[in-house]
């Protein structure tokens, strides 16, 4: 059974920083690209990032470009994401998600989800 | 930047009822659109990928069609546990988008 685990949520100040983990386990981590789609209260999903299976390729949504930076620990099955210089309007329930890896999509969708970790941007 | 629209914002429908909803994009995207159902409090779950495809697990009563920049999700025979609310997601291209969602709840 797929199952991804989010941690490293909590309350941080305007400025701060915070780094989410993702445990991956009941597939091979290693051959899927995967991704970070946050919700902030009350609104609708927003991409966020994707790093390819290999971390060659990685893609950022405009708002966190310059302050997030994804990556992936294929030999510890794990996806971080590494959120500097965090706003009012980060917070949100961050999203792992797996890419599936049976059809050549050009851009990214999201087979599988966790159960997300809220990120509280707060003085 | 491809940007995703829904209609309708919310639908209010009756149990056996047959709901559409639909997602445009601001650009062709092909075949390129996933659909989500997500419940209160819970994660996302893929019904539809590659405009058409049933996501193993969905119920058939889950359909989709369309392409190009403009698409559907059909739900034919409305059952209490499909009361949720229905993204699309462009899979085209980076930055991948969302569309606003759509709300179906109890008439």
């Amino acid at each position: 059974e797929v199952q991804l685990v989010e941690s490293g949520g909590g309350l941080v100040k305007p400025g701060g920083s915070l780094r989410l983990s993702c445990a991956a386990s009941g597939f091979t981590f290693s051959s899927y690209s995967m991704n970070w789609v946050r919700q902030a209260p009350g609104k609708g999903l927003e991409w966020v990032s994707c790093i390819s299976s290999s971390s060659s390729s990685i893609y950022y949504a405009d708002s966190v470009k310059g302050r997030f930076a994804i990556s992936r620990d294929n030999a510890k099955n794990s996806l971080y994401l590494q959120m500097n210089s965090l706003r009012a309007e980060d917070t949100a329930v961050y999203y792992c998600a797996r890419e599936p890896n049976h059809i050549a999509v050009r851009g990214t969708f999201a087979d599988h989800w966790g159960q997300g970790t809220l990120v509280t941007v707060s003085s | 930047d491809i940007q995703m629209t829904q209609s309708p914002s919310s639908v209010s429908a009756s149990v056996g009822d047959r709901v559409t909803i639909t997602c445009r994009a601001s650009q062709g995207i092909s075949s390129w659109l996933a659909w989500y159902q997500q419940k209160p409090g819970k994660a996302p779950n893929l019904l539809i990928y590659a405009a058409s495809n049933l996501q193993s697990g969905v119920p058939s009563r889950f359909s989709g069609s369309g392409s190009g920049t403009d698409f559907t999700l059909t739900i034919s025979s409305l059952q209490p546990e499909d009361f949720a609310t229905y993204y699309c997601q462009q899979a085209n291209s980076f930055p991948s988008t969302f569309g606003p969602g759509t709300k179906v709840d109890i008439k």
